[in-house]
Protein backbone atom coordinates (compact mmCIF):
# COMPACT_ATOMS: atom_id res chain seq x y z
CA UNK A 1 0.00 0.00 0.00
CA UNK A 2 0.77 3.84 -0.09
CA UNK A 3 3.44 5.44 2.62
CA UNK A 4 3.75 9.40 2.78
CA UNK A 5 6.62 10.57 4.39
CA UNK A 6 6.65 14.54 5.01
CA UNK A 7 9.56 16.64 6.18
CA UNK A 8 10.37 18.63 8.21
CA UNK A 9 8.38 17.88 10.97
CA UNK A 10 8.81 21.35 12.51
CA UNK A 11 9.55 24.32 10.43
CA UNK A 12 9.84 28.19 11.78
CA UNK A 13 10.19 30.89 9.68
CA UNK A 14 10.24 34.89 10.04
CA UNK A 15 7.06 36.87 8.58
CA UNK A 16 7.97 37.33 4.56
CA UNK A 17 10.54 34.52 4.45
CA UNK A 18 9.25 31.27 1.86
CA UNK A 19 8.31 27.93 3.42
CA UNK A 20 8.84 24.49 1.90
CA UNK A 21 7.66 20.99 3.21
CA UNK A 22 8.19 18.05 0.67
CA UNK A 23 6.74 14.92 1.00
CA UNK A 24 7.84 11.63 -1.15
CA UNK A 25 5.36 8.43 -1.76
CA UNK A 26 5.70 4.57 -2.66
CA UNK A 27 2.87 4.04 -5.07
CA UNK A 28 4.30 4.67 -8.73
CA UNK A 29 0.39 5.13 -9.40
CA UNK A 30 -0.65 7.25 -7.11
CA UNK A 31 -1.62 10.36 -8.93
CA UNK A 32 -3.87 12.75 -6.78
CA UNK A 33 -1.90 14.85 -4.03
CA UNK A 34 -3.86 17.13 -1.97
CA UNK A 35 -2.88 19.45 1.10
CA UNK A 36 -4.82 20.19 4.66
CA UNK A 37 -4.02 23.17 6.37
CA UNK A 38 -5.06 22.43 10.76
CA UNK A 39 -4.90 25.66 12.38
CA UNK A 40 -4.74 25.28 16.47
CA UNK A 41 -7.46 23.74 17.91
CA UNK A 42 -9.12 23.87 14.64
CA UNK A 43 -10.51 21.40 12.36
CA UNK A 44 -7.98 20.08 9.27
CA UNK A 45 -9.33 22.24 5.73
CA UNK A 46 -8.28 21.40 1.96
CA UNK A 47 -5.97 24.29 0.74
CA UNK A 48 -4.44 23.07 -2.32
CA UNK A 49 -4.43 19.89 -4.74
CA UNK A 50 -2.76 18.86 -7.47
CA UNK A 51 -3.26 15.46 -9.85
CA UNK A 52 -0.10 13.76 -11.84
CA UNK A 53 -0.74 15.47 -14.93
CA UNK A 54 0.55 18.79 -14.27
CA UNK A 55 3.84 19.20 -12.70
CA UNK A 56 2.99 22.92 -10.50
CA UNK A 57 -0.46 24.46 -9.67
CA UNK A 58 -0.61 27.89 -7.85
CA UNK A 59 -3.01 29.67 -5.55
CA UNK A 60 -1.75 33.23 -4.97
CA UNK A 61 0.64 32.84 -2.23
CA UNK A 62 0.84 29.04 -2.48
CA UNK A 63 1.78 26.61 -5.03
CA UNK A 64 2.34 22.73 -5.38
CA UNK A 65 5.04 21.19 -7.27
CA UNK A 66 5.12 17.27 -8.63
CA UNK A 67 7.64 15.65 -9.55
CA UNK A 68 6.84 12.02 -11.00
CA UNK A 69 9.53 10.46 -11.65
CA UNK A 70 11.54 11.10 -7.87
CA UNK A 71 7.88 10.71 -6.24
CA UNK A 72 7.76 13.50 -4.13
CA UNK A 73 5.62 16.90 -3.89
CA UNK A 74 5.98 19.65 -2.25
CA UNK A 75 4.31 22.39 -1.07
CA UNK A 76 5.78 25.94 -1.09
CA UNK A 77 4.05 29.26 0.68
CA UNK A 78 5.67 32.49 -0.30
CA UNK A 79 5.70 35.83 1.82
CA UNK A 80 4.55 34.05 4.86
CA UNK A 81 2.02 35.83 7.00
CA UNK A 82 1.60 34.50 11.18
CA UNK A 83 -1.53 33.18 9.85
CA UNK A 84 0.13 30.93 7.39
CA UNK A 85 1.09 29.74 11.47
CA UNK A 86 -1.00 26.09 11.80
CA UNK A 87 0.21 21.88 11.00
CA UNK A 88 -0.20 20.79 7.14
CA UNK A 89 -0.62 17.68 6.27
CA UNK A 90 0.13 16.41 2.53
CA UNK A 91 -1.66 13.58 1.73
CA UNK A 92 -1.59 10.59 -2.18
CA UNK A 93 -4.20 8.39 -3.34
CA UNK A 94 -5.36 6.84 -6.85
CA UNK A 95 -7.79 8.92 -7.64
CA UNK A 96 -10.02 6.86 -9.52
CA UNK A 97 -9.10 4.32 -7.01
CA UNK A 98 -12.62 4.04 -3.66
CA UNK A 99 -10.87 4.57 -0.46
CA UNK A 100 -9.09 6.97 1.96
CA UNK A 101 -6.42 9.10 1.94
CA UNK A 102 -2.73 8.21 3.19
CA UNK A 103 -1.83 11.42 5.27
CA UNK A 104 1.84 12.40 6.12
CA UNK A 105 2.73 13.11 9.70
CA UNK A 106 2.44 16.76 9.60
CA UNK A 107 4.51 19.78 9.49
CA UNK A 108 3.77 22.42 12.26
CA UNK A 109 4.87 26.08 10.58
CA UNK A 110 5.51 28.44 12.86
CA UNK A 111 5.81 31.94 11.16
CA UNK A 112 7.13 34.67 13.52
CA UNK A 113 6.16 38.38 13.14
CA UNK B 1 -24.94 24.81 5.62
CA UNK B 2 -24.19 22.88 8.37
CA UNK B 3 -20.49 21.42 8.76
CA UNK B 4 -19.58 17.68 10.28
CA UNK B 5 -20.42 18.11 13.94
CA UNK B 6 -18.88 15.75 16.33
CA UNK B 7 -20.17 15.04 20.10
CA UNK B 8 -18.95 14.82 22.89
CA UNK B 9 -16.18 17.37 22.39
CA UNK B 10 -13.96 16.33 24.73
CA UNK B 11 -14.51 12.97 27.26
CA UNK B 12 -12.43 11.64 29.58
CA UNK B 13 -12.67 7.82 31.22
CA UNK B 14 -11.28 6.33 33.49
CA UNK B 15 -8.93 2.99 31.89
CA UNK B 16 -10.91 -0.07 31.63
CA UNK B 17 -14.20 1.57 30.51
CA UNK B 18 -16.25 1.66 26.94
CA UNK B 19 -16.61 5.18 25.02
CA UNK B 20 -18.94 6.17 22.22
CA UNK B 21 -18.10 9.36 20.05
CA UNK B 22 -20.91 10.14 17.65
CA UNK B 23 -20.23 11.72 14.45
CA UNK B 24 -22.89 13.50 12.18
CA UNK B 25 -21.63 13.99 8.54
CA UNK B 26 -22.67 17.14 6.03
CA UNK B 27 -25.96 15.89 4.66
CA UNK B 28 -25.73 14.20 1.60
CA UNK B 29 -22.46 12.76 1.82
CA UNK B 30 -22.21 8.98 1.28
CA UNK B 31 -18.65 9.34 2.48
CA UNK B 32 -17.54 8.97 6.15
CA UNK B 33 -14.23 8.37 7.48
CA UNK B 34 -12.43 8.33 11.43
CA UNK B 35 -9.58 8.79 11.99
CA UNK B 36 -7.07 9.52 14.77
CA UNK B 37 -4.38 12.14 16.08
CA UNK B 38 -2.35 11.50 18.55
CA UNK B 39 -0.46 14.32 20.50
CA UNK B 40 2.20 15.42 17.68
CA UNK B 41 1.50 12.15 15.23
CA UNK B 42 -0.41 13.13 12.07
CA UNK B 43 -4.05 11.89 11.03
CA UNK B 44 -3.90 7.80 11.54
CA UNK B 45 -6.71 6.52 9.25
CA UNK B 46 -8.96 4.08 11.26
CA UNK B 47 -11.97 3.26 8.70
CA UNK B 48 -14.43 4.59 6.46
CA UNK B 49 -17.93 3.93 4.84
CA UNK B 50 -19.12 4.36 1.93
CA UNK B 51 -23.32 4.24 1.40
CA UNK B 52 -24.70 0.78 1.98
CA UNK B 53 -20.88 -0.69 1.28
CA UNK B 54 -19.24 -3.07 3.68
CA UNK B 55 -17.11 -0.71 5.48
CA UNK B 56 -13.18 -0.55 5.15
CA UNK B 57 -12.10 -1.69 8.81
CA UNK B 58 -8.15 -1.71 8.08
CA UNK B 59 -7.00 1.09 10.15
CA UNK B 60 -8.49 0.21 13.50
CA UNK B 61 -5.93 -0.71 15.61
CA UNK B 62 -7.35 -3.27 17.49
CA UNK B 63 -10.89 -4.99 17.99
CA UNK B 64 -11.45 -3.00 20.65
CA UNK B 65 -12.13 -0.22 18.38
CA UNK B 66 -15.35 -0.67 16.40
CA UNK B 67 -17.50 1.55 14.54
CA UNK B 68 -21.56 1.58 13.04
CA UNK B 69 -22.94 3.92 10.72
CA UNK B 70 -26.74 4.14 10.63
CA UNK B 71 -28.99 4.90 8.10
CA UNK B 72 -26.45 5.94 5.91
CA UNK B 73 -26.03 9.01 8.06
CA UNK B 74 -24.61 9.00 11.57
CA UNK B 75 -21.56 7.36 12.56
CA UNK B 76 -20.82 6.10 16.38
CA UNK B 77 -16.89 4.70 17.22
CA UNK B 78 -17.02 2.80 19.99
CA UNK B 79 -14.04 2.13 22.03
CA UNK B 80 -13.91 -0.85 24.59
CA UNK B 81 -12.20 -1.04 27.64
CA UNK B 82 -10.10 1.96 26.82
CA UNK B 83 -6.16 2.00 27.45
CA UNK B 84 -4.14 5.17 28.14
CA UNK B 85 -2.67 4.89 24.79
CA UNK B 86 -6.22 5.87 23.43
CA UNK B 87 -5.98 8.98 24.35
CA UNK B 88 -5.89 11.62 21.37
CA UNK B 89 -8.51 13.26 19.52
CA UNK B 90 -10.77 11.55 17.23
CA UNK B 91 -11.74 13.55 13.66
CA UNK B 92 -14.73 12.54 11.48
CA UNK B 93 -14.91 13.53 7.89
CA UNK B 94 -17.02 13.28 5.11
CA UNK B 95 -17.37 13.66 1.65
CA UNK B 96 -19.14 13.42 -1.23
CA UNK B 97 -18.44 9.98 -2.37
CA UNK B 98 -15.48 7.82 -1.42
CA UNK B 99 -13.27 9.22 -4.04
CA UNK B 100 -9.91 10.47 -2.69
CA UNK B 101 -10.28 14.04 -4.85
CA UNK B 102 -13.63 14.83 -3.23
CA UNK B 103 -12.87 16.98 -0.92
CA UNK B 104 -12.76 15.80 2.93
CA UNK B 105 -14.46 18.15 5.46
CA UNK B 106 -13.86 17.12 8.89
CA UNK B 107 -15.68 17.94 11.92
CA UNK B 108 -14.06 19.33 15.24
CA UNK B 109 -13.25 16.61 16.87
CA UNK B 110 -13.50 14.77 20.14
CA UNK B 111 -10.46 14.78 22.43
CA UNK B 112 -10.43 11.32 24.43
CA UNK B 113 -8.51 11.52 27.76
CA UNK B 114 -8.09 7.79 29.63
CA UNK B 115 -7.04 8.36 33.27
Amino acid sequence: GENVEQHPSTLSVQEGDSAVIKCTYSDSASNYFPWYKQELGKRPQLIIDIRSNVGEKKDQRIAVTLNKTAKHFSLHITETQPEDSAVYFCAASREESQGNLIFGKGTKLSVKP
Amino acid sequence: GAGVSQSPSNKVTEKGKDVELRCDPISGHTALYWYRQSLGQGLEFLIYFQGNSAPDKSGLPSDRFSAERTGGSVSTLTIQRTQQEDSAVYLCASSLADIPSYEQYFGPGTRLTVT
